[in-house]
């Protein structure tokens, strides 16, 4: 079972700020990194599937990094707007193929003050 | 496109009774399923998967069983609830190897 774990577990940041957070996991026997967005009553939406090291992705004012020699992958959040509070998991496949699930993080909280 | 469809949104059960939840998956053949919890404080935790009809891997032990009795569609169930059983539950399916899709999940709550 591999260990994902995420900083901070809770975030409240103010209106216009940027932000990021952490998620670290494993560097031995990596195949991917996951990022998804949840927001509450809805289902978690994908955000990002990262799997070369010194990867960058990009989505609107969303991107997020990925160190895989170090093990840990950073999301950025530029500009905070009140539809970014969700909360942001991460997540990482046990196998290449990923037929046997993600193991997820216990997710950041982010709570964006107007 | 592909849709997935999992009910009822809300449940609440007596310790003791049976649970039944169902995910259908809809615009694809041959999916990986999976059903996951998060019970209060914890993170997401795979339960069960499965990567063909009547094939079943279970992640840990529990309460709970799962099947799979056609191509695109999910159970999962319990004899008896527990208290512990409460948390919200979500069902996602994946087509190839690293993108996975996920219902709106179901919030069950024992009593």
């Amino acid at each position: 079972i591999l260990n994902v774990e995420q900083s901070p577990q809770s975030l409240h940041v103010q209106e216009g700020d940027s932000t990021n957070f952490t998620c670290s996991f494993p560097s031995s026997n990596f195949y991917a990194l996951h990022w998804y967005r949840w927001e509450t009553a809805k289902s978690p939406e994908a955000l990002f599937v990262m799997t070369l090291n010194g990867d960058e992705k990009k989505k609107g004012r969303i991107s997020a990094t990925l160190n895989t020699k170090e093990g840990y992958s950073y999301l950025y959040i530029k500009g905070s707007q009140p539809e970014d509070s969700a909360t942001y998991l991460c997540a990482s496949p046990s196998s290449g193929g990923g037929a046997d699930g993600l193991t997820f993080g216990k997710g950041t909280h982010l709570i964006i003050q107007p | 496109s592909q849709t997935i469809h999992q009910w009822p949104a809300t449940l609440v059960q007596p310790v003791g009774s049976p649970l039944s939840l169902e995910c259908t998956v809809e615009g694809t053949s041959n999916p990986n399923l999976y059903w996951y919890r998060q019970a209060a404080g914890r993170g997401l935790q795979l339960l069960f998967y499965s990567v063909g009809i009547g094939q079943i891997s279970s992640e840990v032990p529990q309460n709970l069983s799962a099947s799979r009795p056609q191509d695109r569609q999910f159970i999962l169930s319990s004899k008896k609830l527990l208290l512990s059983d409460s948390g919200f539950y979500l069902c996602a399916w994946s087509i190839v190897s690293y993108g996975y899709t996920f219902g709106s999940g179901t919030r069950l709550t024992v009593v």
